[in-house]
């Protein structure tokens, strides 16, 4: 998985408790991408980032935040989080446009 | 309407088949057009790319882009059991759209 954890790999939480997702890479990849997969729906882009403390919102972006402190870890965090974020979480990292590599996911049920 | 459609399937063919798999776009201003493919409880992994138009080959697999009619697909020939996956499209730069993706099986 190209240098890329995340961590916890799977997690059960209640509803309305905040949780946070960790991605962290050996790359040292200038971008960084937090992705929701849903069957159906496919990958969709929660937010990224274009370096250390720039962060950009992408598609389904509402309920989560993001945080990059250190070139190596992006953080995802569920403020408050609903039954509708049950999903599995995937990392991605790139250099280039068109080369994005994943990580292993992150199964996240909320009850 | 998505911005890239992708026929979910599943789709079952025999092994030494040959695979066509395909996506249909809808934004032109994004030049890269990318396949994943990703196998039960893994993370996609970057199959091939193409930019602009044309066609692309590495090995059994060619992808192929047709921006007149904004569709692209992705070619697999002598099918293996091994290539039994999820396969997605996805087009864009840093900021990727994905098809919902294609469950492919290959009966041995």
């Amino acid at each position: 998985d190209a240098g890329i954890t995340q961590s916890p790999r799977h997690k059960v939480t209640e509803t309305g408790t905040p949780v946070t997702l960790r991605c962290h890479q050996t790359e040292n990849h200038r971008y960084m991408y937090w992705y929701r997969q849903d069957p159906g729906h496919g990958l969709r882009l929660i937010h990224y980032s274009y370096g250390v403390k720039d962060t950009d919102k992408g598609e389904v972006s509402d309920g989560y935040s993001v945080s990059r402190s250190k070139t190596e870890d992006f953080l995802l965090t569920l403020e408050s989080a609903t039954s509708s974020q049950t999903s599995v979480y995937f990392c991605a990292i790139s250099e280039k446009d068109y080369e994005q590599y994943f990580g292993p996911g992150t199964r996240l049920t909320v009850t | 309407q998505k911005e890239v459609e992708q026929d979910p399937g599943p789709l079952s063919v025999p092994e030494g088949a040959i695979v066509s798999l395909n996506c249909t776009y809808s934004n032109s201003a994004f030049q890269y057009f990318m396949w994943y493919r990703q196998y039960s409880r893994k993370g996609p992994e970057l199959l091939m790319y193409t930019y602009s138009s044309g066609n692309k080959e590495d090995g059994r697999f060619t992808a192929q882009v047709d921006k007149s009619s904004k569709y692209i697909s992705l070619f697999i020939r002598d099918s293996q059991p091994s290539d039994s996956a999820t396969y997605l499209c996805a087009q864009g730069a840093q900021k990727l759209v994905f098809g919902q993706g294609t469950r492919l099986t290959i009966n041995p």
